[in-house]
């Protein structure tokens, strides 16, 4: 089945560690989204990628980065996780930017 | 006033009820509507689609539309305790344009 993985799907770090989360997928999609969820808040939006245009949310920290070496992966980097930064990360998929977005099953990060 | 209006709930309805979960808009440009069905410590399943105003069914839910009224609602029938879950609306606008969510409505179906 087509889909979207996400790995690891639970990450430890401690603080100021960096961490890289990543993204796959295997629906060929251009589009590539990075949001973080806080328990019971809407996803937030990072950023995106259209094909190899990456898309920064203004409100985004400049903690996290991004990076779409091929057209089927995606990771998430956090260069100095702080305690504020634990959430579910999720990523998404979409042939369009108004298209339905898919998404994967997340990846939980806790900061220590 | 938010983009996306959602009541967070709790709602909770003996199995079998008809639910009735509901979002409001301000941006008059929305034209792409979406619900997302989340269950706890999982990623945002897609459930419902819709292009503009109208109604779509889908087996037991039934989404719609009001573009007038910036209003959309998604309807279960015959809810079952499968269906307890937190509920998503996320709609986007022509273009370039990232979706925007709702805060979600907790929905607990008791058997």
């Amino acid at each position: 089945d087509a889909m979207v993985i996400q790995n690891p799907r639970y990450q430890v770090t401690q603080f100021g560690k960096p961490v890289t989360l990543s993204c796959s997928q295997t629906l060929n999609h251009n589009v590539m989204y990075w949001y973080q969820q806080k328990s019971s808040q809407a996803p937030k939006l990072l950023f995106h990628y259209y094909d190899k245009d990456f898309n920064n949310e203004a409100d985004t920290p400049d903690n996290f980065q991004s990076r779409r070496p091929n057209t089927s992966f995606c990771f998430l980097d956090i260069r100095s996780p702080g305690l504020g930064d634990a959430a579910m990360y999720l990523c998404a998929t979409s042939q369009s930017r108004v298209d339905e977005q898919y998404f994967g099953p997340g990846t939980r990060l806790t900061v220590t | 006033q938010k983009e996306v209006e959602q009541d967070p709930g709790p709602l909770s309805v003996p199995e079998g009820a008809i639910v009735s979960l509901n979002c409001t808009y301000s941006n008059s440009a929305f034209q792409y509507f979406m619900w997302y069905r989340q269950y706890s410590r999982k990623g945002p399943e897609l459930l419902m689609y819709t292009y503009s105003s109208g109604n779509k069914e889908d087996g037991r839910f039934t989404a719609q539309v009001d573009k007038s009224s910036k209003y959309i609602s998604l309807f279960i029938r015959d809810s079952q305790p499968s269906d307890s879950a937190t509920y998503l609306c996320a709609m986007s606008a022509r273009g370039n344009t990232p979706l925007v969510f709702g805060k979600g409505t907790r929905l607990s179906v008791i058997a």
